[in-house]
């Protein structure tokens, strides 16, 4: 059974301050790991997929990385208007066709 | 979001009713999925379909029913609603199958389901 984990579950920063927040996965044969950005009332937003170990990729203030047991999404300088939560999910060879996420992280950033 | 519509945005369900939640893509995308978001937990599979005529369980798929007779629908059906299908429904679609090259998933905006 896949399964993924976030931490920390929540995270308050001041606007600039860098920092990551980690997705620990355990699949059988990963297929691809994606990380979504989800606003109150509003559906996960698409930022990244990632499919092989060493793999990065950035947008903006967000990089997100890969290794065989986790990825990391750091935040540089960020500004409030990245406060939202962070989902994490993977698709395996294993199982249903689906993603399969963790619980999110919430990221708050202070003025 | 691009291209994925859920009806209705909210809604209010007896025990025992019945209820169908729509969601329609226009990006003629093969494969569509719901999940259900509830507080504490991530987002869970209840059904998905990689093609019309297509389709298959996932992670919780009791109580509800799917049916993809088009491209571009995918309906939930909850059969006799109970207070713990009391969620956020979401749907999702995409080109392909999850983990295929090069593959966006888009969601929804999301269903929100009491039932009392």
């Amino acid at each position: 059974e896949d399964q993924v984990t976030q931490s920390p579950e929540a995270l308050r920063l001041q606007e600039g301050e860098s920092s990551s927040l980690n997705c620990s996965y355990t699949v059988s044969g990963l297929r691809g790991l994606f990380w979504y950005r989800q606003d109150p009332g509003k559906g996960p937003e698409f930022l990244f997929t990632l499919y092989s170990a060493g793999e990065e990729k950035e947008k903006e203030r967000l990089k997100a990385t890969l290794t065989k047991k986790e990825s990391f999404l750091h935040i540089t300088a960020p500004k409030p208007e990245d406060s939202a939560t962070y989902l994490c999910a993977v698709v395996s060879g294993g199982g249903a066709d689906g993603l399969t996420f963790g619980k999110g992280t919430h990221l708050i950033i202070q003025p | 979001n691009a291209g994925v519509t859920q009806t209705p945005k909210f809604q209010v369900l007896k025990t025992g009713q019945s209820m169908t939640l729509q969601c329609a893509q226009d990006m003629n995308h093969e494969y569509m999925s719901w999940y259900r978001q509830d507080p504490g937990m991530g987002l869970r599979l209840i059904h998905y379909s990689v093609g019309a005529g297509i389709t298959d369980q996932g992670e919780v798929p009791n109580g509800y029913n799917v049916s993809r007779s088009t491209t571009e629908d995918f309906p939930l059906r909850l059969l006799s609603a109970a207070p713990s299908q009391t969620s956020v429904y979401f749907c999702a679609s995409s080109y392909s199958r999850p983990g295929t090259g090069g593959n966006t998933i888009y969601f929804g905006e999301g269903s929100w389901l009491t039932v009392v």
